[in-house]
């Protein structure tokens, strides 16, 4: 699966609405974009997953750029629960492969 | 979301000894499941592949003959880590997913700490 690159970290205050970035500009056609969060000691939670429209769930929604080498996933209002690192992670599965994790991007909620 | 659990949730043991850890779906039947290992400050680590009647497929470097997997059934894989040493201290979480491809997402347990003295 192709890499992602995130910034290591990022900080908002609470209520106000969150943008983390991801750049993949190797991406396959096959390649889904998925987002993933781990907050601390816990094990990591599924956020949201596109191809190349958005999405929206009631976690977040996920902005797909159109030549889909990068993606946003956008959480409307920001609370403190939200504090997590966040994972972008490209996977189009098809066998024996798990989630590659990268490094992700640690998010700070201000109160 | 589907719903994961692990047991135990921590586990200290004493270098040499066998530990086994649960990984149960609890509202749903998976046919894959993985195995990953996180250590301290650092990101997850897939370390073997699960799917139900088959033998677990190992990353590369990880013992296979070190951490056994047992898929049990549809919704229960053990991970056993035998004759355990301190470098086997870590955060071991499994997941479940109902498809093997990337329009499928997946499901994380809480995760089992593991410390070996």
């Amino acid at each position: 699966d192709a890499k992602t690159t995130q910034p290591n970290s990022m900080e908002s205050n609470e209520e106000e609405p969150v943008h983390l970035p991801c750049n993949h500009s190797t991406i396959s056609g096959t390649d889904y974009i998925h987002w993933y969060r781990q907050l601390p000691s816990q094990g990591p939670e599924y956020v949201i997953h596109g191809l190349t429209s958005n999405v929206n769930n009631r976690m977040a929604s996920l902005a797909i750029a159109e030549d889909r080498k990068s993606s946003t996933l956008i959480l409307h209002r920001a609370t403190l629960r939200d504090a997590a690192v966040y994972y972008c992670i490209l996977y189009s599965g098809g066998g024996a492969d798990g989630l590659t994790f990268g490094k992700g991007t640690h998010l700070i909620i201000q109160p | 979301g589907a719903v994961v659990s692990q047991h135990p949730s921590w586990v200290i043991c004493k270098s040499g000894t066998s530990v086994k850890i649960e990984c149960r779906s609890l509202d749903f039947q998976a046919t894959t499941m993985f195995w990953y290992r996180q250590f301290p400050k650092q990101s997850l680590m897939l370390m073997a592949t699960s799917n139900e009647g088959s033998k677990a497929t190992y990353e590369q470097g990880v013992e296979k003959d070190k951490f056994l997997i047992n898929h049990a059934s549809l919704t229960l894989s053990t991970l056993t880590v035998t004759s355990a040493h301190p470098e086997d201290s870590s955060f071991y979480i499994c997941s479940w997913t109902s498809g093997r491809w990337g329009s499928y997402e997946q499901y994380f347990g809480p995760g089992t700490r593991l410390t070996v003295t």
